[in-house]
């Protein structure tokens, strides 16, 4: 069982809809990341939080440290949000942290 | 700011080559890392740096990779020899701080045949 697991590994919606993506994990962590790498191949960070809730623009990402779980939503989707969402997680291990990747979510937005 | 710079961005080389793949970071980042991403796996942490010291190298797979971080500005992966299933994206990142957002360099997309 990874330690990081994400769901849906494939999402299509279509433009306008309300999106959620979601990250499990298994393991103590420091913090978490997600991560949008777009069709083209560039990973860019999007958020890094250990507690609460963020908001940049249409996206807002969760995080309940109790329950080890992460949301990832977009609203008022676009066809440009079209691109693979990865969760990354800071383990806590006994020599310190280490990021561990979820295998990624496609979304693909459609007009 | 540049950005998180990468050379190559692509490479194509034969097995048994030496590879090397080179990072500059944003200015005034201590962090650096190395990762590499390939359809079976996703996306691995395979070394990172602070304050160009190696501080976790445990994702690196075996003895034939190798990295360097001369100065502040500066960083190579090598691969010596290559093998086919080393064929993958391999992607440097940069951060103030390892608790902060990481800024990815372009990638390199490495090929061996």
């Amino acid at each position: 069982k990874n330690e990081v697991e994400q769901s849906p590994q494939n999402l299509t919606a279509q433009e306008g809809e309300f999106i959620t993506i979601n990250c499990s994990y298994s393991v103590g962590i420091s913090a978490l990341h997600w991560l949008q790498q777009h069709p083209g191949g560039g990973i860019v960070s999007l958020f890094m939080l250990s507690s609460g809730k963020k908001k940049h623009g249409r996206l807002i990402a969760t995080i309940n440290i109790q329950e080890k779980h992460s949301s990832l939503h977009i609203t008022a989707s676009h066809p440009r949000d079209s691109a693979v969402y990865i969760c990354a997680v800071l383990a806590q291990e006994t020599s310190g942290s280490r990021l561990t990747f979820g295998e990624g979510t496609q979304l693909t937005v459609n007009p | 700011d540049a950005g998180v710079i990468q050379s190559p961005r692509h490479e194509v080389t034969e097995m048994g080559q030496e590879v090397t793949l080179r990072c500059k970071p944003i200015s005034g980042h201590d962090y650096l890392f190395w990762y590499r991403q390939t359809m079976m796996r996703g996306l691995e942490l395979l070394i990172y740096f602070n304050n160009n010291v190696p501080i976790d190298d445990s994702g690196m797979p075996e003895d034939r990779f190798s990295a360097k971080m001369p100065n502040a500005s500066f960083s190579t992966l090598k691969i010596q020899p290559s093998e086919p299933r080393d064929s993958a994206v391999y992607f440097c990142a940069s951060s103030i701080y390892y608790y902060n957002e990481q800024f990815f360099g372009p990638g390199t997309r490495l090929t061996v045949l």
